[in-house]
Parts: C-alpha cells; structure tokens; sequence
C-alpha cells in the first residue's frame, strides 16, 4: 500500500538554525498537509498545499514557516530561526481530494529537537 | 468552528475486555469524523471514517465506532481487546466548507492489561 514517507526521522538543530524537513505524499495525491505534535500535547494544524499554494493555514503558521513542492514528489517544510518551543513531532499528510470525506494519510513523522 | 473532546486520556482495560473509547464533537455543519490510531515512535494510521451514509462504521483491527448525531459523539469500541491494541487513539473532524484541516482531540492511550 502506498504510504506518505518522511525523513529525517530524528533532526537536532541549534537554537537560530534553519531546517528542512521533507516529505513525499502518496503519488497521485493532490493535496498537501503538515501538522505538529508537541510532546504530550494534541496534533496541530499547521498548513494546507494544494495547486503550488497555500490553501489553508493556523495561527502557528506564521513568517518563521515556509513550504514548498519543489519537484514532482518532494514536499518541504522550513522552520527559519529554529526556537526552543519548535521541538515537536511534525507530520506531513496528504489526500487524493480536499474534499471533508478524503481521508489524509500521514507519515510517521520527523521528531524535531532544538538544543 | 469545530473542536473535538477525547474523554480520558488514559484508559485501561484486559485483555478480552471491551474497548470504549470516546469522543464528541462540535461542529456548525454535518461533520466528517475520523479514528486514527498511533502506535510508539510511528505515524497515525487511519482507523475508520464516517462520512455520510450507515452511522455505523467498521474499521480495521476489529474497531467500529457509531456516529450519533443528537449526541455529538462518535465513540470507538471493539469487543475483545488484545494486546496489539496498546497505543494512543485520537478522533479527529474534518468538514467539507472550506476548511480542509483535520482538528483532533487529545488523544486516549489505551493500555491492555494481560
């Protein structure tokens, strides 16, 4: 069965450090997602990618993030000036519509760590 | 808006025992409504989805949940727990107006004692 990979699987960065964390969808999704868990905390949105654009994205979501679909496959997402709060789990996700029904299908993650 | 309310964080049963895992919602429109499952050190794994259609769902592994809409609940059971059950089940709704991101609850970590 197809699956959404990640890598890394594990990213230490230095406080004020940039990342890119990289994703590769299901192939014939259209529809692009990241989210993030904090340790002990609740999956969070963070953004929607759909068409080479944002189509969606939360409060968390601000200058600091970017992301990208750079080739046919990949799909990023940099964290500029990394903080100590940005430690989490980020997932990326995708589905093959945006429509409510369309299950995403996640990844199984890139544990971030900010020293 | 739209929120979703997992009731316990930690719920044990054993081994055979049956599996009740809950949630509701809170939705201005008819929700789409999703299981996912995570095991240790791994991504969420989808469980079951209600969409539209039977209220009762089937999933994989055994799991079934029931939507009932004059209770806003979407509650995860399954008869006979095993020990592969163990991990941590999160509930999550989705609509179809606009608004493409998935709003999960917190998450119950199910422990089956053998």
């Amino acid at each position: 069965e197809p699956e959404v990979t990640q890598t890394p699987s594990h990213q230490v960065t230095q406080m004020g450090q940039e990342v890119i964390l990289r994703c590769v969808p299901i192939s014939n999704h259209l529809y692009f997602y990241w989210y993030r868990q904090i340790l002990g905390q609740k999956v969070e949105f963070l953004v929607s990618f759909y068409n080479n654009e944002i189509s969606e994205k939360s409060e968390i979501f601000d200058d600091q993030f970017s992301v990208e679909r750079p080739d046919g496959s990949n799909f990023t997402l940099k964290i500029r000036s990394t903080k100590l709060e940005d430690s989490a789990m980020y997932f990326c996700a995708s589905s093959r519509e945006g429509v409510g029904n369309q299950p995403q299908h996640f990844g199984d993650g890139t544990r971030l760590s900010i020293l | 808006a739209q929120s979703v309310t997992q009731l316990g964080s930690h719920v044990s049963v054993s081994e055979g025992a049956l599996v009740l895992l809950r949630c509701n919602y809170s939705s201005s429109v008819p929700p789409y409504l999703f299981w996912y499952v995570q095991y240790p050190n791994q991504g969420l794994q989808l469980l079951l989805k209600y969409t539209t259609g039977a209220t009762l769902v089937k999933g994989i592994n055994g799991f079934e949940a029931e939507f009932k809409k004059s209770e806003t609940s979407f509650h995860l059971t399954k008869p006979s727990a095993h020990m592969s059950d163990a991990a941590e089940y999160f509930c999550a709704v989705r609509t179809n107006f606009g608004n493409e991101k998935l709003t999960f609850g917190t998450g119950t970590r199910l422990t089956i004692i053998p």
